[in-house]
C-alpha cells in the first residue's frame, strides 16, 4: 500500500501530557496538510507544507501545536500540554503540486484518533 | 471558522430516490472539490470543478459549479445503499493554500 500512512492509529493520553503524531505522505507528493476532525464536522485545516516549508498555519491553531516536515518527507504534529478539547481525529493529507493554477486532489490517511482524559 | 457552508446537514432517503446537497461560499473560490467519507473512514476525493458554470458527471452523480464560483451542488440520481456517507465540498480561497471544508451532508439510504 503506497497511500498516506499515519501513526499511531489511536492515542489515549492524560491532560497535560505531550503527544506527537507522524505522517508519511505518498512518496512523490510535495504538499502535505494536517487537519483536525470532530464528530459531525468537516475536516478543519491546521497547517500546510510545500516540501519542507510550512507555508500556512490556521489562526485557530494555538501555540501548543507545532508541526515539522524535515527534508520534505514525513511530517510530525506535536501537541503540548494537551487539553480535553484537543480530543479529535487528526488527519494528514498529501498532494502533488502542479502550480497555483491547478490544485491537485488531497489523499488522506486513516488518521490518528486522540483521546485526552 | 469554516467559510464554506453546506445544506442540508442530514438527508435520509429511500433507495431509488434522488439526493442533492448544496455548497455555498462567502467568497469566490478558485476551484471546488468534492469528497466522500464513509462511516469510520477518511475523506476520498470525488471530483474537482474549476470553470465558472462547469458541470461534470460521474455515472449517477452530477456536479455543478456556479457562475459566480461561490456555490456548487452535488446531485445523485436513484440513490443506492452504497451511496451512504458524508459528502463534503471544499474550496481553495483565491488567497491561500488551505483547502476549506464544509461541515458536510450525511446521507442515509434505506432499502
Amino acid at each position: 500500500d503506497t497511500g498516506v500512512s499515519q501513526d499511531p492509529r489511536h492515542k489515549i493520553t492524560k491532560r497535560g501530557q505531550n503527544v506527537t503524531f507522524r505522517c508519511d505522505p505518498i512518496s512523490e507528493h510535495n504538499r502535505l496538510y494536517w487537519y483536525r476532525q470532530t464528530l459531525g464536522q468537516g475536516p478543519e485545516f491546521l497547517t500546510y507544507f510545500q516540501n519542507e516549508a510550512q507555508l500556512e498555519k490556521s489562526r485557530l491553531l494555538s501555540d501548543r501545536f507545532s508541526a515539522e516536515r524535515p527534508k520534505g518527507s514525513f511530517s510530525t504534529l506535536e501537541i503540548q500540554r494537551t487539553e480535553q478539547g484537543d480530543s479529535a481525529m487528526y488527519l494528514c493529507a498529501s498532494s502533488l503540486a502542479m502550480g497555483r493554477a491547478y490544485n491537485s486532489p488531497l489523499h488522506f490517511g486513516n488518521g490518528t484518533r486522540l483521546t485526552v482524559t | 471558522g469554516q467559510q464554506v457552508m453546506q445544506i442540508p446537514q442530514y438527508q435520509h432517503v429511500q433507495e431509488g430516490e434522488d439526493f442533492t446537497t448544496y455548497c455555498n461560499s462567502s467568497t469566490t473560490l478558485s476551484n471546488i472539490q468534492w469528497y466522500k467519507q464513509r462511516p469510520g473512514g477518511h475523506p476520498v476525493f470525488l471530483i474537482q470543478l474549476v470553470k465558472s458554470g462547469e458541470v461534470k458527471k460521474q455515472k449517477r452523480l452530477t456536479f455543478q459549479f456556479g457562475e459566480a464560483k461561490k456555490n456548487s451542488s452535488l446531485h445523485i440520481t436513484a440513490t443506492q445503499t452504497t451511496d451512504v456517507g458524508t459528502y463534503f465540498c471544499a474550496g481553495f480561497l483565491n488567497s491561500g493554500y488551505a483547502l476549506n471544508f464544509g461541515k458536510g451532508t450525511s446521507l442515509l439510504v434505506t432499502p
